[in-house]
Parts: structure tokens; sequence; C-alpha cells
């Protein structure tokens, strides 16, 4: 079965200060990890990937994100926020066929 | 180019009425998907299709109807909506050619604000 958890609802970070999404996945093949943000009333904007190639991903805007097979985690990190990154952010899994998972998403907060 | 386009923007609609949501994209992409989405919550999956043919239908009640005429053009057809099918629809594609197709990345378009009145 496949499956995506993402552990935090919210998650609220000073501007300046690091950010932390967390994301867990179940899978029953090698998946593909992708995560996404949202900012109100838009679609979603790729902002990484990973494909089984490097497990650290370098995204846009100063995301990366580390595949780690053995925790079945997808974390996505920043070194520091900016108040544009507030946004929903969501963590989806792909392996076979056509469909995408998808995870409840975290809404972020920048504090200035 | 990596952009999925919508039309309209917004659309207010009564529950009588008969509209359509369009969605296109010129990537060359063979997989096209609609989805439903609520404030606060993921895109839901309603419809696949793979080559212009429908490939999945997450069990959606038939005031909705989609049409893929051509590879790069996607409709939405809606008929006698309800109220609680106000929500952002949004228009995914993704290369969706070869066998690996789970490394294939999906792109979104911005979406259709539906309101029914």
């Amino acid at each position: 079965a496949q499956s995506v958890t993402q552990l935090d609802s919210h998650v609220s970070v000073s501007e300046g200060t690091p950010v932390l999404l967390r994301c867990n996945y179940s899978s029953s093949y090698s998946p593909s990890l992708f995560w996404y943000v949202q900012h109100p009333n838009k679609g979603l904007q790729l902002l990484l990937k990973y494909t089984s190639a490097a497990t650290l991903v370098k995204g846009i805007n100063g995301f990366e994100a580390e595949f780690k097979k053995s925790e079945t985690s997808f974390h996505l990190t920043k070194p520091s926020a900016h108040m544009s990154d507030a946004a929903e952010y969501f963590c989806v899994l792909s392996n076979t066929g056509n469909q995408f998972y998808f995870g409840t998403g975290t809404s972020l907060t920048v504090i200035p | 180019d990596t952009e999925v386009t919508q039309t309209p923007k917004h659309l207010v609609m009564g529950m009588t009425n008969k509209k359509s949501l369009k969605c296109e994209q010129h990537m060359g992409h063979r997989a096209m998907y609609w989805y439903k989405q609520k404030a606060k919550k993921p895109p839901e999956l309603m419809f696949v299709y793979s080559y212009e043919k429908l490939s999945i239908n997450e069990s959606v009640p038939s005031r909705f109807s989609p049409e893929c005429p051509n590879s790069s053009l996607l409709n939405l057809h809606l008929h006698a909506l309800q109220p609680e099918d106000s929500a952002l629809y949004l228009c995914a594609s993704r290369q969706g050619t070869s066998g690996a197709a789970s490394t294939d990345t999906q792109y979104f378009g911005p979406g259709t604000r539906l309101t029914v009145l």
C-alpha cells in the first residue's frame, strides 16, 4: 500500500530561522517523492523531487530534502525562512501507474 | 515551457447551469488529470486520461463529465452541480510516455475557483 504522512499540520518559524517540514511514506515499490508548494488560491508548484538518484535533493528557493530509506522519510528543509515561504506544502508519492498520493499538507507560517 | 493553463480563473454558476472548465498543455504530455481541492485540504483525484483515454475515474458523480478531445486539451463539463461542489479545480499533466512512469513530474495549472450558488 502507498501512503504519505505529513507529521505536522502547522509549522510556525521566525524569519531567518531554519525550516523543517516532515514527511514519512509507505510504499511497496521504490518510490518517487515530490514536494510541492501552494500559495493561496494558486496551483501547486514543484519544489523538488527524488527519483532514486542522489538521496540529497536540492530544489528551488533554497529548499532541499533528504531521502532516508531506513527511516522512510523525506523531510524538507531550508536554512533560513523568508516571508515569501509562507504557504501550504504537500509531500507527494508516486510509484507505478498513473496515481500520485498526497500528504495532508503542512501550513507554514513565517513570523516577521 | 512547463506551463499548464486553465480557463476560466473564476466561475460562478447556479445549480441548473451547464458550464465547462478547460485545461491546456503544450509539453507533449500524454497523461492529464483533474483534481478537486477544498480549502486547507490536499487535492482529491477525480479523473485521469492517458493517451486521450479515460484510465481512472474515482467514482465521481455524473454531474461531472470529462472530455479529452486531443492530446493537448482536457475539458470538464459541469451540469446540475450542488453547492458542496464549490472548490478549486486543478488540472495537471505529466509526460506519461515511458515505462518509468513513477519518475515523471506532475505539472499543475493555476486552477479554476468554482462557486455554485
